[in-house]
């Protein structure tokens, strides 16, 4: 399976807009990006996907490089709800995609 | 609607003993499954059910079973805990087990096997 990296950590001060990156370099033709995040003591919550446009919804914006090596998930105006670890993931579309394959993530710290 | 419940929240066990978490969901979904997740690690599949009927391994299914008892209910059941079963765990559903579908989670179990 194509693997992601993150960063393990990232900073933002609250109000400000959040870029957290992910590396996709192996990814196939056939491989969704899905963001979910998961705040503390909580179970993981879905934010956003994608294929090959950006993407917008009311929680996020994901941007998706035009070689799909890459994604940045776009927080526009961060508060300290979002402080989370962030995952991203790639879901294949053939066959079962039954589970999520979760890496380790990127922690935000949302500062006051 | 509450979406997906888990019960208990939190569970400490002697190790050998048995116990079993339920898990529950509301909004009609088709598919179940249950994950671990150990400290500073991502979430693992441990055994899932794709529909009511079904139940398929995941990634870590060793010591542990699960019950798909109806489309709502999806229990999971350690027969003889061990320590290395200290782990917080996940129940999630889904409308069906496809790329497409976003998976919903409950809240935690937090167990500790002394």
């Amino acid at each position: 399976d194509a693997k992601t990296t993150q960063p393990n950590s990232m900073e933002s001060n609250e109000e400000e807009p959040v870029h957290l990156p992910c590396n996709h370099s192996t990814i196939s033709g056939t491989d969704y990006i899905h963001w979910y995040r998961q705040l503390p003591s909580q179970g993981p919550e879905y934010v956003i996907h994608g294929l090959t446009s950006n993407v917008n919804n009311r929680m996020a914006s994901l941007a998706i490089a035009e070689d799909r090596k890459s994604s940045t998930l776009i927080l526009h105006r961060a508060t300290l709800r979002d402080a989370a670890v962030y995952y991203c993931i790639l879901r294949r579309r053939s066959g079962s995609a039954r589970q999520l394959t979760f890496g380790s993530g990127t922690q935000l710290t949302v500062l006051p | 609607n509450a979406g997906v419940t888990q019960t208990p929240k939190f569970q400490v066990l002697k190790t050998g003993q048995s116990m079993t978490l339920q898990c529950a969901q509301d909004m009609n979904h088709n598919s179940m499954y249950w994950y671990r997740q150990d400290p500073g690690m991502g979430l693992r599949l441990i055994y899932y059910s794709a529909s009511e009927g079904t139940t398929d391994k995941g990634e870590v299914p060793n010591g542990y079973n699960v019950s798909r008892l109806n489309k709502r209910e999806f229990s999971l059941r350690l027969e003889s805990a061990a320590p290395s079963q200290t782990s917080v765990y996940f129940c999630a559903s889904s409308p069906g087990t496809g790329f497409e579908y976003t998976q919903y989670f409950g809240p935690g179990t937090r167990l500790t096997v002394l």
